[in-house]
């Protein structure tokens, strides 16, 4: 079966501008969630949905921002984007929250902003 | 949340068993352990993961000490395809998830 899939995978913006990033879970999966990967900080959490409902929030500003489809496709937002936002963005999809059974994640969006 | 400890890196020969150790000291009774590992320019990968059971599944074995404060990952016959870094997480159970919380995990050398 097909795995997550995240679009586009590679971005470049320009400081200020705002971004959205898609991504699609294994179908039969509920549960999305995001990740943001930076070699200064790993990878860190910033948001879960299940059933159109966010569920869990990391600790990222307002700017970062996301929502859950009816046929669980999510998106993620980024408003005014600044440098330091620069990063690998993951999306991992689980038949549940919490993830009690393993997310398994897409090859993530690879953002750059100058 | 509860934390883990691994070691920063970790070098076996190919085809031979790996063993990736970890801490988690203050684990509570409704943590899970998970294991996942990362190759280069890919997202993370789930291995596998366990409550109190040992487990074994085809990619490889988790041996949960009995107290729960640590436990072992087990490559059985390591390949040049397992060089990655191996992250060892906790994730309560049920409600209240906070979503997986990587800490630097073992980078994982294998040489041929």
């Amino acid at each position: 079966k097909a795995g997550v899939t995240q679009t586009p995978r590679y971005l470049i913006k320009t400081r200020g501008q705002q971004v959205t990033l898609s991504c699609s879970p294994i179908s039969g999966h509920r549960s999305v969630s995001w990740y943001q990967q930076t070699p200064g900080q790993g990878l860190q959490f910033l948001f879960e949905y299940f059933s159109e409902t966010q569920r869990n929030k990391g600790n990222f500003p307002g700017r970062f921002s996301g929502r859950q489809f009816s046929n669980s496709r999510s998106e993620m937002n980024v408003s005014t984007l600044e440098l330091g936002d620069s990063a690998l963005y993951l999306c991992a999809s689980s038949l549940t929250w919490g993830g009690q059974r393993g997310y398994t994640f897409g090859s993530g969006t690879r953002l750059t902003v100058v | 949340d509860a934390k883990t400890t691994q070691p920063n890196s970790m070098e076996s020969n190919e085809e031979e068993p790996v063993h990736l150790p970890c801490n988690h000291s203050t684990i509570s009774g409704t943590d899970y352990i998970h294991w996942y590992r990362q190759l280069p320019s890919q997202g993370p990968e789930y291995v596998i993961h366990g409550l109190t059971s040992n487990v074994n599944n085809r990619m490889a074995s988790l041996a949960i000490a009995e107290d729960r404060k640590s436990s072992t990952l087990i490559l059985h016959r390591a390949t040049l395809r397992d060089a990655a870094v191996y992250y060892c997480i906790l994730s309560r159970s049920g409600g209240g998830a906070d979503g997986l919380t990587f800490g630097k995990g073992t980078h994982l050398i294998i040489q041929p």
